[in-house]
């Protein structure tokens, strides 16, 4: 069973400031996606990752796959109120039935006070 | 094609009684995901369809669980005898080609959000 530990849980901080949550794992996947969600909503899906090392930049997130492919870090420069949200990492199965099934981590609660 | 549908959004329920889920997947995509997710928490996986062929089905769905996609296009849950731990969001996500990885993702629904009394 592929597990995603990600932290922190909850994350309250004031406009302007930077974070990083973090996705660790002890298994490989084929890609890593990040997600946003809202209450009431279904997550959207934000960036996804495919190459070990690889950084992709979204305005002001920067997300980065591990070298082994099993970790994953996304960092919010000069948060904002409007980055509230769950956001959720989410691997996706390397081999046979699992490839393309999405694991996802617990999730962390990110609430941007103004 | 507005994305994937799913109804009702809302369903309040009295314990031990049946209730089923609807989802229309975006249309070219072959494959049709189920989650249940709890507040505060990540999805947890339920099951998932490859055109209409049920591929897997999570050890942690009991017998009371069944999910079906018979053409292919609109899938549907049911949980029979429901019970207050079924109370939950339900998800469902279609994806497109699972070989093109660069663009590989999760289209979400809105989900059903079931509550049982």
């Amino acid at each position: 069973t592929q597990l995603l530990e990600q932290s922190p849980q909850f994350l309250s901080i004031q406009e302007g400031e930077n974070l990083t949550v973090y996705c660790n794992s002890s298994s490989v996947f084929s890609s890593l996606q990040w997600y946003r969600q809202e209450p009431g909503e279904g997550p959207v899906l934000l960036v996804t990752v495919v190459t070990g090392g690889e950084v992709k930049k979204l305005k002001r997130l920067t997300f980065q796959f591990g070298d082994a492919r099993k970790d994953s870090s996304l960092h919010i420069t000069a948060a904002q109120p409007g980055d509230t949200g769950l956001y959720l990492c989410a691997g996706a199965g390397a081999g046979g039935t699992s490839y393309g099934k999405l694991t996802f981590g617990q999730g962390t609660i990110l609430t941007v006070h103004p | 094609d507005t994305g994937v549908s799913q109804d009702p959004r809302h369903k309040i329920t009295k314990r031990g009684q049946n209730v089923t889920f609807r989802c229309d997947p975006i249309s070219e995509h072959n494959r049709l995901y189920w989650y249940r997710q709890t507040l505060g928490q990540g999805p947890e996986f339920l099951t998932y369809f490859q055109n209409e062929a049920q591929l897997e089905k999570s050890r942690l769905l009991s017998d009371r669980f069944s999910a079906e996609r018979p053409k292919g296009s609109f899938s549907t849950l049911e949980i029979q005898r429901t019970e207050q731990g079924d109370s939950a969001m339900y998800l469902c996500a279609s994806s497109l080609n699972v070989l093109a990885r660069e663009n590989y993702g999760y289209t979400f629904g809105s989900g059903t959000r079931l509550t049982v009394v």
